[in-house]
């Protein structure tokens, strides 16, 4: 079974600074997908990166950007310019392609802006 | 366009008492989930719906849980009686349609209710 981890429980960063947040996973499967969520506060997940592991590229959305090593199977993400508004949990999810389609969610990174 | 509804934001139960959330998905949206989120922990899909059948209910404890999608658009789900460690956010989601091979089908999320069981 796949599994997901999340090994930073809290990060912080300064506004207008750099952070990375980190997932690794576990899978026996070649071919499947990758996504950071957010949650904010008001407790709404929004999808911010996805990444499919057959592309060689890495994602990139506006500010955030993800480093997918497939080998060490890891799937860090990358807020440039953070700003107060990305305080939130940020999750960490993989799905397959095969017959289980469901998101295999990891538990979490809690990420707070220092103004 | 409107996003996933949900009600209520909050409810605070006794244990053993009866407690129903509702979820109205995005106009249009054929597939449904109901996600357990216990605090510090990632979402838990509890049911899947498609249309008004259900796809997945694997980790749905059947003896207290129930959940409905009547005419397929809204649905219902219910806890009686309720346990402490029902003590979670209750999430819905909806998409297009069920994630099949590389078709992403992305889940939009409603802003949840918070159950605290005393």
């Amino acid at each position: 079974a796949q599994t997901v981890t999340q090994s930073q429980p809290e990060m912080s960063v300064q506004e207008a600074e750099t952070v990375t947040l980190s997932c690794t996973y576990d899978t026996s499967e070649s071919d499947y997908y990758l996504f950071w969520y957010k949650q904010p506060p008001s407790r709404q997940m929004i999808l911010v990166i996805r990444q499919e592991a057959y592309k060689q590229q890495n994602a990139t959305e506006n500010r955030f950007s993800v480093n997918f090593q497939k080998a060490a199977k890891s799937f860090s993400l990358k807020i440039s310019d953070s700003q107060l508004g990305d305080a939130a949990m940020y999750f960490c999810a993989y799905r397959s392609l095969d017959s289980n389609y469901q998101l295999i969610w990891g538990a979490g990174t809690k990420l707070i802006i220092k103004p | 366009e409107a996003g996933v509804a949900q009600s209520p934001r909050y409810k605070i139960i006794e244990k053993r008492q009866s407690v129903a959330f509702w979820c109205n998905p995005i106009s249009g949206h054929a597939t449904l989930y109901w996600y357990q989120q216990i605090l510090g922990q990632g979402p838990k899909l509890l049911i899947q719906f498609q249309n008004n059948g259900v796809v997945d209910d694997s980790q749905l404890p059947k003896d207290r849980f129930s959940a409905e999608r009547l005419k397929g658009v809204d649905s219902t789900l219910k806890i009686q009686p309720a346990k402490l460690e029902d003590s979670a956010v209750y999430l819905c989601a909806s998409s297009l349609g069920p994630p099949r091979g590389r078709a992403i089908h992305e889940q939009f999320f409603g802003p949840g209710t918070r159950l605290t069981v005393l």
